[in-house]
């Protein structure tokens, strides 16, 4: 059984601050990674894409990959009220196996 | 206009009934999805297809059927709905991205109550 682990959290942040979320997984022949956002009652949205070992940035976001240790994170700068969401980590290539997700909240 | 669409948004049904929830797509993308989401217990793989003559199981397939009609279109039917379907159902669609990472992009979701 493949497996995505992520804390569901909430991870409470406040505003300004950086908010790291983070997610392992079982599947050591996975080749891709994603990150996406998730609002309450909505479909989820994609933040950030990585598939070699390293950080990648866009904007605000970090993505942060560990294929040695099985391991993805996602780093927000300066988070905002507005990045307050469900986090979903997602692995694999062609299907994706999906985490539960991390709910951040970022205060005011 | 959305790429990605799903009808209905909102359904209602009785214990028994059967329904189909529809997805479309103009993304061009030959590979398609359906999900379903229930609290705690994240998005699970119901079916999917990799082109109009593929089709494939998921996770969770029992009491679920689907039907690719066409590359753009990708049906999912509940033959006899039961409550323990009640969820929201999320359609995707994936395609080449020239980077060799299938990024999916989903449709707005069904909600689906079973009564």
């Amino acid at each position: 059984q493949k497996e995505v682990e992520q804390n569901s959290g909430p991870l409470s942040v406040p505003e300004g601050a950086i908010a790291s979320l983070n997610c392992t997984y079982s599947d050591r022949v996975s080749q891709s990674f994603f990150w996406y956002r998730q609002y309450s009652g909505k479909s989820p949205e994609l933040i950030m894409s990585i598939y070699s070992n390293g950080d990648k940035e866009d904007g605000r976001f970090t993505a942060q990959l560990n294929k040695a240790s099985q391991y993805v994170s996602l780093l927000i700068r300066d988070s905002q009220p507005s990045d307050s969401a469900t986090y979903l980590c997602a692995v694999g290539f062609q299907k994706l196996v999906f985490g539960t997700g991390t709910r951040l909240l970022v205060s005011p | 206009d959305a790429d990605v669409t799903q009808t209905p948004r909102n359904r209602i049904t009785k214990t028994g009934k059967r329904i189909m929830l529809e997805c479309s797509q103009t993304k061009g993308h030959d590979r398609m999805y359906w999900y379903r989401q229930d609290p705690g217990l994240g998005l699970r793989l119901i079916y999917y297809s990799f082109d109009v003559k593929d089709i494939n199981k998921g996770e969770i397939s029992d009491g679920y059927s689907v039907s690719r009609q066409a590359q753009a279109k990708f049906s999912l039917s509940l033959e006899s709905a039961i409550p323990n379907q009640t969820a929201l159902y999320f359609c995707a669609t994936s395609g080449p991205t020239g980077q060799g990472i299938d990024t999916q992009y989903f449709g707005p979701g069904t909600r689906l109550t079973v009564l």
